[in-house]
């Protein structure tokens, strides 16, 4: 299994442009997560997915989109980058409790760098 | 409002040595309470989860305790490595909330010497 796989590593935007985070999981979990980590602070969820097709916001939304047409992948777009939200971005999968796996553990992905200038 | 507060926020020890890193929450109602690690560069791994119930849960020299009448949970680390050196999350899950209502403290940054 690889886990849970983010791309690029690392990315270099300037204000405005667009991009996409990619994420995959091969562990065939229905939850799956964004969180932003900024320097000294705490993980922020910005979106969340309990199943393909189903997306909800986290406490961070704004000035990102996702979609979640498979259940494998979950990827954020960043549309108008701003240099707020320059940012490492973590991706993580969960199972549902009808999985069979017990107290759900999150699986995270090894992040995104992003810089906005 | 819900809150989860680490303390230290950084601590410095000699390989060899122990050492208990703390979390204080007001998170309620309460799920579940889980410490992951995180190395530099990398994303979050577990190490516990504990439901109200579970006063103590090990994984090999990491020892997590958990007070629910005071909302209190420790992670003790023994024997300290150079490999421990990292960042230690503390994360309380909401009862009855969605998959959203995770509360995530902003970690202790452990770095063990030689």
């Amino acid at each position: 299994n690889a886990g849970v796989t983010q791309t690029p590593k690392f990315r270099i935007l300037k204000i405005g442009q667009s991009m996409t985070l990619q994420c995959a999981q091969d562990m065939n979990h229905n939850y799956m997560y964004w969180y932003r980590q900024d320097p000294g602070m705490g993980l922020k969820l910005i979106y969340y997915s309990v199943g393909a097709g189903i997306t909800d916001k986290g406490e961070v939304p704004n000035g990102y989109n996702v979609s979640r047409s498979t259940t494998e992948d979950f990827p954020l777009r960043l549309e108008l980058a701003a240099p707020s939200q320059t940012s490492v971005y973590f991706c993580a999968s969960s199972p549902s409790p009808n999985q069979g796996e017990g107290p759900d553990t999150q699986y995270f992905g090894p992040g995104t760098r992003l810089t906005v200038l | 409002k819900n809150q989860v507060e680490q303390s230290p926020q950084s601590l410095i020890i000699l390989e060899g040595k122990n050492c208990t890193l703390q979390c204080n929450y007001t998170v309620s109602p309460f799920s579940n309470l889980r410490w992951y690690k995180q190395d530099t560069g990398r994303g979050p791994v577990s190490l516990t989860i504990m439901t109200f119930s579970e006063n103590t849960k090990s994984n090999g020299r990491y020892t997590a305790t958990l007070d629910a009448d005071t909302k209190q949970s420790s992670l003790h680390i023994t024997a300290s490595q150079l490999s421990d050196s990292a960042s230690y999350i503390c994360v309380v899950s909401v009862y009855g909330g969605s998959q959203g209502n995770l509360i995530f403290g902003k970690g202790t940054k452990l770095s063990v010497k030689p």
